[in-house]
């Protein structure tokens, strides 16, 4: 069966600093991968997705990005964060057009 | 452009109610995919169901059913006999069988609570 791993669970971060996020599928090959983010009481956000190593599409103009070095590895990254940057980030695959399934996510708040 | 509606923001029942929330959506694809997703308090999304455009047929799986009217654009859940578990946000979301990266467009959400 498919697991989709993300960490860390939790993370506070001061403005300016760096980030990285990790999300890793794992029982699936060449997945469509997708990341989130969801401000506090709002709607999903889609902020990147992807269809294969290397191949990464930006949904919304902003400092953050994506990476993909490895099928089933997705990474979220920034080099200064902003106080907007503070939410629930989502990660999630999906095969073939199908439905797509979610990690369970890293809160970030960024102080 | 895709667009999916939820007009309830927030839904309260008693224990026991039967509970609808409603989903409506926008698109011009003549073959699309509907879904329903649950977030608990604990955050991570579940998915509940897939239906695609060309099945209208209606669908029960225990407590839960769904309503997909291709006439009015509209992909209800209904909740029968509620219970305190059931509470969470529940999100409607439209699929494209067109775009490549099959992105779902996702509703605003109706965050459900259920008293005891």
């Amino acid at each position: 069966s498919q697991t989709i791993h993300q960490w860390p669970a939790t993370l506070v971060q001061p403005v300016g600093s760096p980030l990285s996020l990790e999300c890793t599928v794992e029982g699936t090959s060449n997945p469509n991968l997708y990341w989130y983010r969801q401000a506090a009481g709002r709607g999903l956000q889609l902020l990147f997705y992807s269809v294969g190593i290397g191949q990464i599409s930006s949904e919304v103009p902003q400092n953050l990005s994506a990476s993909r070095p490895q099928d089933r590895q997705f990474i979220l990254s920034s080099k200064k964060l902003l106080l907007s940057d503070s939410g629930f980030y989502l990660c999630a695959w999906s095969w073939q057009g199908h439905e797509q399934y979610f990690g369970p996510g890293t809160r970030l708040t960024v102080t | 452009a895709q667009k999916v509606t939820q007009a309830q923001t927030e839904i309260s029942v008693v224990e026991k109610e039967d509970v609808t929330l409603d989903c409506v959506y926008e698109t011009r694809d003549t073959t699309y995919y509907l879904f329903w997703y649950k977030q608990p308090p604990s955050g991570e999304l579940v998915f509940l169901i897939r239906r695609n455009s060309f099945d209208e047929q209606n669908e029960i799986s225990g407590r839960y059913s769904w309503n997909f009217q291709k006439s009015t654009s509209s992909f209800n859940f209904t909740i029968t006999a509620s219970q305190v578990v059931d509470s969470a946000v529940y999100f409607c979301a439209l699929g494209s069988f067109l775009n490549a990266g099959n992105m779902l467009t996702f509703g605003g959400g109706t965050r459900l609570m259920v008293k005891p």
